[in-house]
């Protein structure tokens, strides 16, 4: 198994409507990144997430690491056809740093 | 204005071929990663590098050889190509333990 879990690996979401992703990891997670990908292009950063029970948002997107920093969520409100792709979530699971460790992924299509 | 660029883009090549795949970054950052991305979308580090060292190496075979002529440069060298070296390659870079920014990665085909 993966040391870090996305769920679920594709999600097909009615435009207007909320969607969550998430990365659940058995390691402490040191730092936990969001990034979106679309089809064919590179990534694109959207939030770090550092310390226990953090939460940042940005638009309409909002992540959250949980307490004990195993598990994070990534939640789109009000979701627009710009909002599809593949969104990774990457971690820092020692605490040397400097090497992320990505989930599966998680391919969304918004349906117009 | 571009912050992370690579190239080529796309790369076609024969089995047993070298070839090169470049990236610069315009960031000021001291680190430097490659990446793997697999046909499943699976993203995996190669190699990471901290003001020119290597400092991570994933048991990545010896085929590749990634080279750091300066901080801002970090080059993949890869040699007699193997079909299942076929995968998007991603370069990135960092300031430190900071996000990542991701290059628009180098779709890599052997035949």
């Amino acid at each position: 198994s993966q040391e870090l879990e996305q769920s679920p690996q594709s999600l097909i979401v009615q435009e207007g409507k909320n969607l969550t992703i998430n990365c659940t990891s058995s390691k402490t997670l040191y730092g936990l990144y969001w990034y979106k990908q679309k089809y064919g292009e590179g990534l694109i950063f959207l939030m770090m997430l550092q310390k226990g029970g953090e939460e940042k948002s940005h638009e309409k997107i909002t992540a959250k690491l949980d307490e004990k920093k195993q598990q994070s969520s990534l939640h789109i409100t009000a979701s627009q056809p710009s909002h599809a792709g593949i969104y990774l979530c990457g971690a820092d699971l020692t605490a040397a740093g400097n090497k992320l460790t990505f989930g599966g992924g998680t391919r969304v299509l918004v349906k117009p | 204005d571009t912050a992370v660029s690579q190239t080529p883009k796309y790369l076609v090549t024969q089995m047993g071929n070298d070839k090169s795949i470049k990236c610069e970054q315009n960031l000021g950052h001291d680190t430097m990663y490659w990446y793997k991305q697999d046909s499943k979308k699976f993203l995996k580090i190669m190699f990471s590098y901290n003001n020119k060292e290597l400092i991570i190496n994933e048991t990545v075979p010896n085929r590749f050889s990634p080279k750091s002529p300066d901080k801002a440069h970090l080059n993949l060298h890869i040699n007699s190509l193997e079909l299942g070296d076929s995968a998007v390659y991603f370069c990135a870079s960092s300031l430190g333990r900071h996000e990542q920014f991701f290059g628009p990665g180098t779709r890599l085909t052997v035949l």
